[in-house]
C-alpha cells in the first residue's frame, strides 16, 4: 500500500519570502509519479508541479520547485516570492506508473501574509 | 478547452434519499475519475473509468454507489439511501492516460441531514 505523509498541518509565511512544504511517502514500487496540487478556498484543486520518480532533476515551474530524493523517499515543495494568491491548501499526492489513481497526503494549510 | 464541470456544486438531502452527481470531463480525456474528500483529509479515490470501462473500484464504495459513463463522455455518481456518514466533497477528476496529470472539477459539496 502506498501512504503519503504531510506533517504540518498550517505554515504561514510573510509575502515575498520563501517557504517550503513537507512531503513523505511510502511505497515499494520503483516507477511512479508524484504530485503538489493546490486547493485555494472554495475552489478547486489545481496542479502545481509533477516530478517523474525516474527523473534526478528536480521539477520546476516558476517560482514553485521540489527537492525530491527518491532514497530518502521525500518529496518537499518550495515557494519563492511568495505571493498572497498562493494562500491555499497544498496536497502533496503519489501515482503509480499504472497511473489508475492518486494517494493524497492531508494537505498543509499555506497563509500568505501580507 | 473548458475544464472539468460537475453537477450540481451543493446538494442537501435528507438521510435515505437518493441523489446524482454529473460530472463531464474535458472533451478529449479517455480517463475519469471520482474521489471524496472530507473536511481536513486529502480526497480519496473511489472509482475510475476507461472510456465507457469502469475499471477499478475502492473499497470505500459500498453497495449504495454506483458510477457509470455510458458513452466514455460524461459520468454519474449516483448514492441510494444516504446516510449522514456520506456528507462530503465528491470529486471528479480526468486526464488523457496512464500516468497523466489530473484535472480536477471544482465538486459536489454533499450535506446529509
Amino acid at each position: 500500500a502506498q501512504t503519503v505523509t504531510q506533517s504540518q498541518p498550517e505554515m504561514s509565511v510573510q509575502e515575498a519570502e520563501t517557504v517550503t512544504l513537507s512531503c513523505t511517502y511510502d511505497t515499494s514500487e520503483s516507477n511512479y509519479y508524484l504530485f503538489w496540487y493546490k486547493q485555494p478556498p472554495s475552489r478547486q484543486m489545481i496542479l502545481v508541479i509533477r516530478q517523474e520518480a525516474y527523473k534526478q532533476q528536480n521539477a520546476t515551474e516558476n517560482r514553485f520547485s521540489v527537492n525530491f530524493q527518491k532514497a530518502a523517499k521525500s518529496f518537499s515543495l518550495k515557494i519563492s516570492d511568495s505571493q498572497l494568491g498562493d494562500t491555499a491548501m497544498y496536497f502533496c499526492a503519489f501515482m503509480k506508473d499504472t497511473g489508475n489513481q492518486f494517494y493524497f497526503g492531508t494537505g498543509t494549510s499555506l497563509t500568505v501574509i501580507p | 478547452d473548458t475544464g472539468v464541470s460537475q453537477d450540481p456544486r451543493h446538494k442537501i438531502t435528507k438521510r435515505g434519499q437518493n441523489v446524482t452527481f454529473r460530472c463531464d470531463p474535458i472533451s478529449e480525456h479517455n480517463r475519469l475519475y471520482w474521489y471524496r474528500q472530507t473536511l481536513g483529509q486529502g480526497p480519496e479515490f473511489l472509482t475510475y473509468f476507461q472510456n465507457e470501462a469502469q475499471l477499478e473500484k475502492s473499497r470505500l464504495l459500498s453497495d449504495r454507489f454506483s458510477a457509470e459513463r455510458p458513452k466514455g463522455s460524461f459520468s454519474t455518481l449516483e448514492i441510494q439511501r444516504t446516510e449522514q456518514g456520506d456528507s462530503a466533497m465528491y470529486l471528479c477528476a480526468s486526464s488523457l492516460n496512464t500516468g497523466q496529470t489530473q484535472y480536477f472539477g471544482p465538486g459536489t459539496r454533499l450535506l446529509v441531514l
